[in-house]
């Protein structure tokens, strides 16, 4: 069956533009999880949701970033305003009811803040 | 949250020599999991480790979860250039609501001559 999708792939954007990043999970499953890879090191935790629900969001660097899942399937990480600092692989994963440990990543965004 | 520490950072091997990979933490861990990671890819689940003392295999690959909940470790017998890639070591969040919520380690990233 199709893995978790993303959505776009590459995005190159401006300092100061705001961009969305979509990602598409397993059919059915139930958790929904942001991470940010810098190149050389493992995904950092951003925030993550069961259904729709945003269970926890200390991940998130600051207020310039939200996420949203308002359907418990699709989501949308949103960043404001973005910052060199913030160019990065964002990575999308989702899990079924139950086994939150056995995540399923996405190809993930690469997004560069010019 | 807490850090789980690998090593070594980097190891080069001759193809059908022998690999092992260490994690350790300062607090006891409640479960450990182990992703790997290819070149250009994207993070994919291998195992989880519960039980104190537990050992687990997958084909040529050795999984360990120390007496104390305190370390783990992953053996590769006999490299194939297949098994190139990052290793992760993984700790959830341990209690509270977050269960969701996944720690990575730094990775050891391995290289395997032919």
């Amino acid at each position: 069956g199709a893995g978790v999708s993303q959505s776009p792939r590459y995005k190159v954007t401006k300092r100061g533009q705001d961009v969305a990043l979509r990602c598409d999970p397993i059919s059915g499953h139930v958790s929904l999880y942001w991470y940010r890879q810098a190149l050389g090191q493992g995904p950092e935790f951003l925030t993550y949701f069961n259904y729709e629900a945003q269970q926890d969001k200390s991940g998130l660097p600051n207020d310039r970033f939200s996420a949203e899942r308002p359907e418990g399937s699709i989501s949308t990480l949103t960043i404001q305003r973005t910052e060199q600092r913030d160019s990065a692989m964002y990575r999308c994963a989702s899990s079924p009811s139950g086994r939150w440990n056995e995540q399923f990543f996405g190809p993930g965004t690469r997004l560069t803040v010019l | 949250g807490q850090q789980v520490m690998q090593i070594p950072q980097y190891q080069h091997v001759q193809e059908g020599e022998d690999f092992t990979t260490y994690c350790n933490s300062s607090t006891t861990l409640s479960n450990i999991q182990w992703y790997k990671q290819r070149p250009g890819g994207h993070p994919v689940f291998l195992i989880q480790l519960v039980k104190s003392g537990e050992v687990k295999k997958q084909k040529r690959l050795t999984f360990q979860f120390g007496e104390a909940k305190k370390n783990s470790s992953l053996h590769i017998t006999a490299t194939q250039t297949t098994d190139v890639g990052t290793y992760f070591c993984v700790r959830s969040n341990a209690g509270g609501t977050s269960y969701g919520k996944l720690t990575f380690g730094q990775g050891t990233i391995l290289t395997v001559h032919p």
